[in-house]
C-alpha cells in the first residue's frame, strides 16, 4: 500500500499569512492526487484535483503542486473561513490512500 | 447533485448493517462510487469503490470479506452491506461521487455521512 504523510499535522497562522501543507507518497504516485478540506462538523470537499488542478468554485489563493513523491497545498493568503482541516489522498493505486490530515487554526 | 446517506445507527459487535447512499442531480449509472469512513476525532480512511456497471469493487484490507459494495443503477442508489462489526468500525461512513479523467480519480462531491456506532 502507498502510505502518505502528511506535515506539519497543524499549523496556526494569522489572517494573511502564506500556509504551506506537504504531502509525501512513499512512492511515486506521478499527479495522482487531490486535496480535500473538511470543516468541524461537515463532509470533506474537493479542493485540488491532478496535483494542481483547482476545483471549480475554489478560491484561487489555494495552489497545489508537485509530482512523484512530493506534493505541496499553499494558502497564499489566509483567511478566516480557511480554518480546516485538510487531506492529501492518492489515487494511483488501491488503496486509495489519505494522508493524515492537516489542521489549519487561525491564530 | 446531492448524496444522502441512511441507515447508520447503533449496532453490537458481531452484528450487520446496511447503508445505502441515494444519489441525485447526475447520471448515477455513468459514475464509479466509494464509501470513505471517518472514526471519531481520526483522519479519513478509505472502505471500498465500486465501478459504474457495478462488475468491479475494491475494498480496503480492513473491511475485506466482511463488507460488500453494491449499487442499484435502476433506483439511483449505493449500498454497504457490513457484517461482523468490531468496535474500530464505528465512524461516519461517507459516500462520494468518483471522477475518472485520464487515468487520476477524485471524490466530488461527497455525502453528509452517517453515523455507526459498534458497541454493546
Amino acid at each position: 500500500d502507498i502510505q502518505m504523510t502528511q506535515s506539519p499535522s497543524s499549523v496556526s497562522a494569522s489572517v494573511g499569512d502564506r500556509v504551506t501543507i506537504t504531502c509525501r507518497a512513499s512512492q511515486g504516485i506521478s499527479s495522482f492526487l487531490a486535496w480535500y478540506q473538511q470543516k468541524p462538523g461537515k463532509a470533506p470537499t474537493l479542493l485540488i484535483y491532478s496535483a494542481s488542478i483547482l476545483q471549480s468554485g475554489v478560491p484561487s489563493r489555494f495552489s497545489g503542486s508537485g509530482s512523484g513523491t512530493d506534493f505541496t497545498l499553499t494558502i497564499s493568503s489566509l483567511q478566516p473561513e480557511d480554518s480546516a482541516t485538510y487531506y492529501c489522498q492518492q489515487a494511483n493505486s488501491f488503496p486509495f490512500t489519505f494522508g493524515g490530515g492537516t489542521k489549519v487554526e487561525i491564530k | 447533485v446531492q448524496l444522502l446517506e441512511t441507515g447508520g445507527g447503533l449496532v453490537q459487535p458481531g452484528g450487520s448493517l446496511r447503508l445505502s447512499c441515494a444519489a441525485s442531480g447526475f447520471t448515477f449509472s455513468s459514475y464509479g462510487m466509494t464509501w470513505v469512513r471517518q472514526a471519531p476525532g481520526k483522519g479519513l480512511e478509505w472502505v471500498s469503490i465500486i465501478g459504474h456497471t457495478g462488475v468491479t469493487t475494491y475494498y480496503a484490507d480492513s473491511v475485506k470479506g466482511r463488507f460488500t459494495i453494491s449499487r442499484d443503477n435502476s433506483k439511483n442508489t449505493l449500498y454497504l452491506q457490513m457484517n461482523n462489526l468490531r468496535a474500530e468500525d464505528t465512524a461516519v461512513y461517507y459516500c462520494a461521487k468518483k471522477v475518472m479523467v485520464r487515468g487520476d480519480n477524485w471524490f466530488d462531491p461527497w455525502g453528509q455521512g452517517t453515523l455507526v456506532t459498534v458497541a454493546s
